[in-house]
């Protein structure tokens, strides 16, 4: 059964730093696509970032891009963003979701973490 | 980047209705159409795929259609399971972008 959990989101000050973890399991890791998705509270999707199978490619939404990083450790079957200089736009659930084949569907999503920025 | 408008963006219909929700896109993404699903407090549920593929294990009632930038998800007939918001997606282009979601309440 594939499943994928999130870890690591909590309550931080604006332009602090906080790291988000995704464990998977049930399927290989090291062979598909992964992206982070967000969703503000009452809001709705925006996909924030995606990294492709063995770590060489990265894709972000402008609003991030600087400022969060994705990566993964195929060998310890997670994934990760690394979020700094966090704003209070960037509060929200952010979900760890798997691509179908090579193409940006989402087949499978975790449970999702909060995130909140706010002093 | 692309944007995707959905309308309606509020939804009221009663159990056996046949409703269908509408995708506009701001330029051509051929088939690149992905509609999901979200209850409250639950992560999105994929439905359907590149615009009219059902994916395994979702219902027959739904059904996709569309190309182009006007693309539409029909529910059949509405079961309470139902009821919930409804989210399409263009993989054409980065960024990845999502319609604002369509809710869909029981009448």
């Amino acid at each position: 059964e594939v499943q994928l959990v999130e870890s690591g989101g909590g309550l931080v000050q604006p332009g602090g730093s906080l790291r988000l973890s995704c464990a998977a399991s049930g399927f290989t890791l090291s062979s598909k696509w992964m992206s982070w998705v967000r969703q503000a509270p009452g809001k709705g999707l925006e996909w924030v970032a995606s990294i492709n199978p063995d770590g060489s490619a990265e894709h972000y939404v402008d609003s991030v891009r600087g400022r969060f990083t994705i990566s993964r450790d195929n060998t310890k079957k997670s994934l990760y963003l690394q979020m700094n200089s966090l704003r209070g736009e960037d509060t929200a659930v952010y979900y760890c979701a798997r691509l179908y084949e090579t193409r940006t569907i989402y087949d499978y999503w975790g449970q999702g973490t909060l995130v909140t920025v706010s002093s | 980047d692309i944007q995707l408008t959905q309308s309606p963006s509020f939804l009221s219909a009663s159990v056996g209705d046949r409703v269908t929700i509408t995708c506009r896109a701001s330029q051509g993404i051929s088939n690149a159409l992905t509609w999901y699903q979200q209850t409250p407090g639950k992560a999105p549920k994929l439905l359907v795929y590149d615009a009219s593929t059902l994916q395994s294990g979702v219902p027959s009632r739904f059904s996709g259609s569309g190309s182009g930038t006007e693309f539409t998800l029909t529910i059949s007939s509405l079961q309470p399971e139902d009821f919930a918001t409804y989210y399409c997606q263009q993989r054409n282009s980065y960024p990845i972008t999502f319609g604002q979601g369509t809710r869909l309440e029981i009448k």
